[in-house]
């Protein structure tokens, strides 16, 4: 249990479906992030949230949206999605994301996305 | 350009031998090293840092790593492997450049260590 929850855990959509993928941490952290874990890739940063204010947005499609309610919650809802967005969509949240921040990221374990 | 590379796809290793995963990095400034450990379907885990001080750094579950500034690595290491350590390795730093990349950390693409029996 590492205080960060993602739902559902696995999801098959087809590519005019919308559907979403939540996280909830329970650390008392204010960043958040979504990665995209693709096979045979390096893990790609989509989004950062630092105090409920998006700062980061590493030129992903406008398919994807984000959202944070709050610093607990973050969505990512998506909608007519293509067959290479399938993949592990991975969130994480830490203390802070200033440089001198020294504190690591702590991730859920993944919402493994299927489009067909 | 600030990056991590990790050389090795894969690492084999028989149970209760040494094992090294390696790293190595590239950034201007200080760097501060990340290790995390996926087990199948499963998110990253927290390992070890090193952010200043000793060299040698102790993580989790026996694992340590060893910051070597004049050839920029930063290898993972373990006295005795377990079949349980069987995983996906990743190597991090810190992005230190200006602008919204700030702090965010930078991912190797990951070795996948297998211990036999």
């Amino acid at each position: 249990e590492t205080g960060v929850t993602q739902t559902p855990r696995h999801l098959v959509m087809g590519m005019t479906n919308k559907k979403s993928l939540k996280c909830e941490q329970h650390l008392g952290h204010n960043a958040m992030y979504w990665y995209k874990q693709s096979a045979k890739k390096p893990l790609e940063l989509m989004f950062v949230y630092s105090l409920e204010e998006r700062v980061e947005n590493n030129s992903v499609p406008s398919r994807f949206s984000p959202e944070c309610p709050n610093s607990s919650h973050l969505f990512l809802h998506l909608h007519t999605l293509q067959p290479e967005d399938s993949a592990l969509y991975l969130c994480a949240s830490s203390q802070d994301r200033q440089p001198w921040n020294t504190g690591e990221l702590f991730f859920g374990e993944g919402s493994r996305l299927t489009v067909l | 350009a600030q990056s991590v590379a990790q050389p090795e796809d894969q690492v084999n290793v028989a149970e209760g031998n040494p094992l090294t995963v390696k790293c190595t990095y590239s950034v201007s400034g200080n760097p501060y090293l990340f290790w995390y450990v996926q087990y199948p379907n499963r998110g990253l885990q927290f390992l070890l840092k090193y952010i200043t001080g000793d060299n040698l750094v102790k993580g989790s579950y026996g694992f340590e790593a060893e910051f070597n500034k004049s050839q920029t690595s930063f290898h993972l290491k373990k006295p005795s492997a377990l079949v349980s350590d069987s995983a996906l390795y990743f190597c991090a730093v810190r992005d230190l450049r200006g602008g919204g990349s700030q702090g965010n950390l930078i991912f190797g693409k990951g070795t996948k260590l297998s211990v036999k029996p």
